[in-house]
């Protein structure tokens, strides 16, 4: 199966500022099904990018994502209060799918 | 729009087993996949497997091989995912989700069940 690590493990940001996420597959991603969700705590997640790169309906455009292959990145360009959050990178390409472990994104 | 309404928290004995249910509406229920996704308490998300409410095809992860079972009810909407020879370690939260496509992302998810496993 496809093993996907996130780093940092927690980003500690302000308001304001840009958060960039990074997301390794141990091996090549098909056809870039790569996606990103935001969990909040108590909450179902919350799907931002799929293909790697497009937006979910609704999702602001601070949110981007990048990459191909086995490297991915999340960024969010000025961070709101609400952006604070556990984000998961996971991938569909291969069965099994499988999610990152998360990266933690807390206010510093 | 899509919506997943799952069953309620669940307390079971470790070797029962618990079967959720996930009630779909607002579209049409044979054209979304329905992905199981579980979450034990302070981990991450952890995929179960899919259904095709279509035919009802499978896919389960190979980790719950043999002891997972999804099913689904075209009369009412609704996917079912029964999990037998409970552990302490299945405790957690389950969600369903539904995607456009067996490959594609879960753009709606459920509430979430909670199953609690005691010894």
């Amino acid at each position: 199966e496809i093993v996907l690590m996130q780093s940092p493990g927690t980003l500690s940001l302000s308001p304001g500022e840009r958060a960039i996420l990074s997301c390794r597959a141990s091996q090549s991603v098909t056809s870039s099904y790569l996606a990103w969700y935001q969990q909040k705590p108590g909450q179902a997640p919350r799907l931002l990018i799929y293909d790697a790169s497009s937006r979910a309906t609704g999702i602001p455009d601070r949110f981007s994502g990048s990459g191909s292959g086995t490297d991915f990145t999340l960024t969010i360009s000025r961070l709101e209060p609400e952006d604070f959050a556990v984000y998961y990178c996971q991938q569909s390409g291969s069965s099994p799918n499988t999610f990152g472990q998360g990266t933690k994104l807390e206010i510093k | 729009q899509v919506q997943l309404v799952q069953s309620g928290a669940e307390v079971k004995k470790s070797g029962a087993s618990v079967k959720v249910s996930c009630k779909a509406s607002g579209h049409t229920f044979t054209s979304y996949y329905i992905h199981w996704v579980r979450q034990a308490p302070g981990q991450g998300l952890e995929w179960m497997g899919i259904i095709n409410p279509s035919g009802g095809s499978v896919t389960y992860a190979q980790k719950f091989q043999g002891r997972v079972t999804m099913t689904r009810d075209t009369s009412t909407s609704t996917v079912y995912m029964e999990l037998s020879s409970l552990r302490s370690e299945d405790t957690a939260v389950y969600y369903c989700a539904s995607s456009d496509g067996y490959n594609f992302p879960s753009q709606h998810w459920g509430q979430g069940t909670l199953v609690i496993v005691t010894s």
